[in-house]
């Protein structure tokens, strides 16, 4: 596709409820990033994938939290029994290169604006 | 205390005029430094990169680092309406932690005729 699409773009949950956020990186790349962005604020990290696996997940704030990329490509971000305080945008963005080496730009989608009842 | 700094505004400011944003950071193990512009929902969106210290020019736009004082700008000359939007530093180390960015809490600056 042209571009990193996210779906759905709005949701709204009653506390408790399960949601699952979906992202559609950029054909062809290897590292996915989930960002959360609470209202006025930057976005921070939350997990990192390179092709299908998760190398890194320190900023997935509990286990509640939970991402997947089964096949290397979409990635589900889960929050299992919301909490007002996941109220947030989450983004998703997706980069060509792997590993640390050089500038990879990383190309953020549209998000998803989550809030919680 | 945040490992990236940056003041949340708003600014506001007359079409035409030069803007300076800016960013300080803690972490010395940062490398590259990064600008994102991000308007009102959607994604952020790459501006301007910089590895380790110097300025870089990109038509109206020149981002400046200085790693001595853990200190970032972006200036904008002849600003527009069009810029009009959230402006975010973000900086990220080439060893550990992967590609992740680590984000200022972004600048919102208004561009008004």
């Amino acid at each position: 596709g042209a571009g990193v699409s996210q779906s759905p773009r709005y949701k709204v949950a009653k506390r408790g409820q399960d949601v699952a956020l979906r992202c559609d990186p950029i054909s062809g790349h290897v590292s996915l990033f989930w960002y959360q962005q609470a209202l006025g604020q930057g976005p921070e990290f939350l997990t990192y994938f390179q092709n299908e696996a998760q190398l890194d997940k320190s900023g997935l704030p509990s286990d509640r939290f939970f991402a997947e990329r089964p096949e290397g490509s979409v990635s589900t971000l889960k929050i299992q029994r919301t909490q007002q305080e996941d109220s947030a945008v989450y983004l998703c963005a997706s980069s060509h290169v792997a590993g640390i080496a050089g500038v990879d730009t990383q190309y953020f989608g549209p998000g998803t604006r989550l809030t919680v009842l | 205390q945040k490992e990236v700094e940056q003041d949340p505004g708003p600014l506001s400011v007359p079409e035409g005029a030069i803007v300076s944003l800016n960013c300080t950071y803690s972490n010395s193990a940062f490398q590259y430094f990064m600008w994102y512009r991000q308007y009102s929902r959607k994604g952020p969106e790459l501006l301007m990169y910089t590895y380790s210290s110097g300025n870089k020019e990109d038509g109206r736009f020149t981002a400046q680092v200085d790693k001595s004082s853990k200190y970032i700008s972006l200036f904008i000359r002849d600003s527009q309406p069009s810029d009009s939007a959230t402006y975010l530093c973000a900086m990220r180390g080439v060893t550990g932690g992967g590609n992740k960015l680590t984000f200022g809490t972004g600048t919102q600056l208004k561009v008004e005729l």
